[in-house]
């Protein structure tokens, strides 16, 4: 238990279905993030929300849209999205300011993209 | 950004002691995390170096020379358990974290 969580945990979709990622975290911090983690690959940073507001987006399209309401939840929107989208989606939270930069994550929800 | 490399996977027996390398490339340094990941959970944070040495912490430790761009994670006394992946990753001047691709070590009986 990481004190952030992640629903639902496995999703399949098709190419036109519309979904949504939810994360929430239990430990007080201020930042949170959305990794997406493909096999043999690096973790991918996609965007970052501290204090809500959005501070990075790494050039992710435009199928995916995120949400911050509070510092507390995080959504990922899905739509329209391709069969290469299929991966790992890690949520993660940090305290801005903490000396270590140290990230908390969920345990993911693993997306499939028929 | 960085670069961060790492080996692709790693075999060894229970009760021995593996060493997984990385080395990174980077404009701007702030630290190197190790995480590690079993199969169907989320990482979890092993150790932080931004000073040159190495940090134990029972039966894993953690080595870091910046001169040299370089840092290992030390397992030792391996258990079954400790069959995961290890994600090296670090954390540039803005403190944005960059991750390799991990290392998959297979604890063999």
């Amino acid at each position: 238990e990481t004190g952030v969580t992640q629903t639902p945990r496995h999703l399949v979709m098709g190419m036109t279905n519309k979904k949504s990622l939810k994360c929430e975290q239990h430990l007080g911090h201020n930042a949170m993030y959305w990794y997406k983690q493909s096999a043999k690959k690096p973790l991918e940073l996609m965007f970052v929300y501290n204090f809500k507001e959005q501070t990075e987006n790494n050039s992710v399209p435009s199928r995916f849209s995120p949400e911050c309401p509070n510092s507390s939840h995080l959504f990922l929107h899905l739509h329209t999205l391709q069969p290469e989208d299929s991966a790992l989606y890690l949520c993660a939270s940090s305290r801005v300011g903490d000396n270590t930069g140290e990230l908390f994550f969920g345990e993911g929800s693993r997306l499939t993209v028929l | 950004g960085q670069n961060i490399d790492q080996p692709t996977e790693m075999t060894a027996t229970e009760g021995a002691i593996v060493q997984i390398n990385c080395t990174y490339q980077t404009s701007g340094f702030n630290g190197l995390f190790w995480y590690q990941q079993h199969a169907g959970e989320a990482p979890t944070f092993l150790s932080y170096n931004v000073l040159d040495g190495l940090e134990e912490k029972g039966r894993f430790s953690s080595f870091l020379s910046r001169s040299k761009g370089y840092s290992y994670l030390l397992l030792k006394e391996l258990q079954m358990k400790d069959s995961a992946s290890y994600l090296c990753a670090g954390l540039d001047n803005d403190y944005k974290l960059s991750f390799g691709a991990g290392t998959t070590v297979t604890v063999r009986a």
